[in-house]
């Protein structure tokens, strides 16, 4: 049973481009959760996805956005990067239908670099 | 806002030792508490999970206690090993946000000297 996975593992990118990660949850999950752990920092939650519209999220600028797919596979956008953007970017999967009492399992992120 | 606060930052003990590490947070309307451990560069591994009506959950040798009133967690890790050596996170998600949306503290780093 595969957990979730993310892609890509690594990536550096200059200030002012745009960047896409990608999440996909562990098998049975249907909803996914972004979050941004920049260095010697717990996570910090950016938003929520389910049923393919982003139900909650934290204190993240508009700059990141999101999208959820019929398959639960979700991606985060971050446009008009900022050198303050890079940190771990970890996704987290659980099932709605336990929404209030459900495990979260995280990927092993993505760590984003920009220069 | 909830707030979550763990300490030490960091902590060092010999193989063998009995630890304790600590959380705390300041808003008690919690759902529930899980605590993760993080290897260097990694994502976050769940070791327990804790929902708002239970005082404790036990795995191996960890055992991980929730006073919800005073806004308190500890997690016991007995018998220490070095593998143990990383990061543990504490955080907890609200009633009023649901469970997927997690707040956490800034974790212990833990180091077990062989």
């Amino acid at each position: 049973d595969a957990g979730v996975t993310q892609s890509p593992t690594h990536l550096i990118k200059t200030r002012g481009q745009q960047v896409t990660l990608r999440c996909s949850p562990k098998s049975g999950h249907d909803t996914v959760s972004w979050y941004q752990q920049a260095l010697g920092q717990g996570p910090q939650f950016i938003f929520q996805y389910y049923e393919e519209e982003e139900r909650q999220r934290g204190n993240f600028p508009d700059r990141f956005s999101g999208h959820q797919f019929p398959n639960y596979s979700s991606e985060l956008n971050v446009n008009a990067l900022l050198l303050g953007d890079s940190a771990l970017y970890l996704c987290a999967s659980s099932s709605i239908r336990r929404l209030w009492g459900d495990e979260q399992y995280f990927g092993p992120g993505t760590r984003l670099t920009v220069t | 806002k909830q707030e979550v606060t763990q300490i030490p930052a960091a902590l060092s003990v010999p193989e063998g030792e009995n630890l304790v590490l600590n959380c705390s947070f300041t808003d008690s309307a919690i759902y529930n508490l899980q605590w993760f451990r993080q290897d260097p560069g990694k994502g976050l591994t769940s070791l327990l999970l804790i929902q708002s009506s239970q005082r404790e959950q036990t795995s191996g040798r960890l055992n991980a206690s929730l006073d919800k009133s005073s806004g308190r967690s500890t997690l016991y890790i007995a018998a220490s090993q070095p593998g143990d050596s990383a990061t543990y996170l504490c955080a907890v998600s609200n009633a009023q946000t649901g469970a997927n949306n997690l707040f956490f503290g800034t974790g212990t780093r833990l180091t077990v000297i062989p």
